[in-house]
């Protein structure tokens, strides 16, 4: 069964680093997405992105953020100097359906990150 | 705002003890409603879509169901292996993310 996969499963960095985290979405997935997860609290948004530009992103999502495409396969999140509260789990997520599928994602395992 | 409450936080259910979990929400204009199951150290795994009130889902033990404020998900003769957090999400009619609610942890016990 196709799935999203996710590199690293686990990042431990300095604060002021920065961090590249890597997904492979479902190879016919046209939406790709990166949510995240502090421990214990919601599944929040951060960024859409669609026909190889951001569709859509959150306040969460500021300069520090970046998403890019650099292939037919993979997604990546990068972020530019961390902060302790950047630690979280980083979920990548794709889609196959535009309009009223866009919900139904599909979830990678996630990436810890841990900034100390 | 749009926001999305889940109660209870937590449900503790002996084997074979049916329940319902709550999800509450308001959102201007509703595109649609997910419910996801979230096993720990993994990503949220989906399981139904509802759109409109009224509408009604099954799987297996799991079945979904949409009013104008409030989907409930109904555990009929839980197993262990229900065991995980059900989260629920909306989707408005104005943007393309989806908005979770914290969740509610199950833990369905032999």
């Amino acid at each position: 069964e196709p799935e999203v996969t996710q590199t690293p499963s686990h990042q431990v960095t300095q604060m002021g680093q920065e961090v590249i985290l890597r997904c492979v979405p479902i190879s016919n997935h046209l939406y790709f997405y990166w949510y995240r997860q502090i421990l214990g609290q919601k599944v929040e948004f951060l960024v859409s992105f669609y026909n190889n530009e951001i569709s859509e992103k959150s306040e969460i999502f500021d300069d520090q953020f970046s998403v890019e495409r650099p292939d037919g396969s993979n997604f990546t999140l990068k972020i530019r100097s961390t902060k302790l509260e950047d630690s979280a789990m980083y979920f990548c997520a794709s889609s196959p359906s535009s309009g009223r599928g866009t919900g139904e994602l599909f979830f990678g395992e996630g990436s810890r990150l841990t900034v100390l | 705002e749009d926001q999305v409450t889940q109660s209870p936080e937590a449900l503790r259910l002996q084997e074979g003890e049916s329940s319902s979990l709550n999800c509450s929400y308001t959102v201007s204009g509703l595109r649609g409603l997910f419910w996801y199951r979230q096993d720990p150290g993994k990503g949220p795994e989906f399981l139904f879509t509802l759109y409109s009130a009224g509408e009604e889902k099954e799987k297996e033990r799991l079945k979904a169901t949409l009013t104008k404020k409030e989907s409930f998900l109904h555990i009929t003769a839980p197993k262990p292996e229900d065991s995980a957090t059900y989260l629920c999400a909306v989707q408005a009619l104005s943007q393309g993310n989806l908005i979770f609610g914290k969740g509610t942890k199950l833990s369905v016990k032999p």
